[in-house]
């Protein structure tokens, strides 16, 4: 399985700033994925990396908001912006390899 | 959208007990994923189904893939303490691999 390394593995930002989390794959991937998981919840698909093209979103989530970087095809990028204590949540990045999905160990942001 | 129902929410369970957990969608599934997150980590896949009616085994974990493909359980049989975590099924839709629709978790407490 791919080893997927995430920084910071945790923050605590002021409202209003921005943080961006860093993903890297130790091996080349078409693919890469940024979910939410939100306190006490399930995770949620904010994006689709694509290399070469913008990141495609899913509802609920806006490029103005989480910018996505996909410079190539191991590393990738996400952007909370203009922060607020409800993007408190835990932002993980996830690789496909075929049918199976793996994940980096997430990032913890605290937003105060 | 693709929506999955996990039950139990919960489980307090004591050492050795069988466990079973389950998956239901009103959508089809091509894939479905089990996971386990411990605290602070990402998840960590531990089964992965590809094709309805399949039965696969890790271990002490068994899971099958229902044959109307809307549906999936994870047994896990002799539990231990470190099998304490939250479990998500997960469920990929056909659009895409490593677009994935999680289920909302199933809590489990092995008591010693």
């Amino acid at each position: 399985s791919a080893v997927i390394s995430q920084k910071p593995s945790r923050d605590i930002c002021q409202r209003g700033t921005s943080l961006t989390i860093q993903c890297q794959v130790d091996s080349q991937v078409t693919m890469m994925f940024w979910y939410r998981q939100q306190p006490g919840q399930s995770l949620t698909l904010i994006a689709t990396a694509n290399q070469g093209s913008e990141a495609t979103y899913e509802s609920g989530f806006v490029i103005d908001k989480f910018p996505i970087s996909r410079p190539n095809l191991t590393f990738s990028t996400l952007t909370v912006s203009n922060m607020s204590p409800e993007d408190s949540s835990i932002y993980l990045c996830s690789v496909a390899q075929g049918p199976e999905a793996f994940f980096g160990q997430g990032t913890r942001l605290t937003v105060v | 959208g693709q929506q999955l129902n996990q039950s139990p929410q919960s489980m307090f369970i004591q050492e050795g007990e069988d466990v079973s957990m389950n998956c239901t969608s009103s959508s089809i599934f091509n894939t479905w994923l089990w996971y386990k997150q411990d605290p602070g980590e990402g998840p960590v896949l531990l089964i992965a189904l590809y094709k309805a009616g399949e039965l696969t085994s890790n271990g002490r974990l068994t899971a099958q893939f229902g044959i109307t493909r809307k549906d999936s359980f994870l047994n896990i049989s002799a539990s231990i303490p470190s099998d304490v975590g939250i479990y998500f099924c997960a469920g990929e839709g056909g659009t895409s691999y490593g677009k994935l629709t999680f289920g909302q978790g199933t809590i489990l407490t092995v008591h010693p």
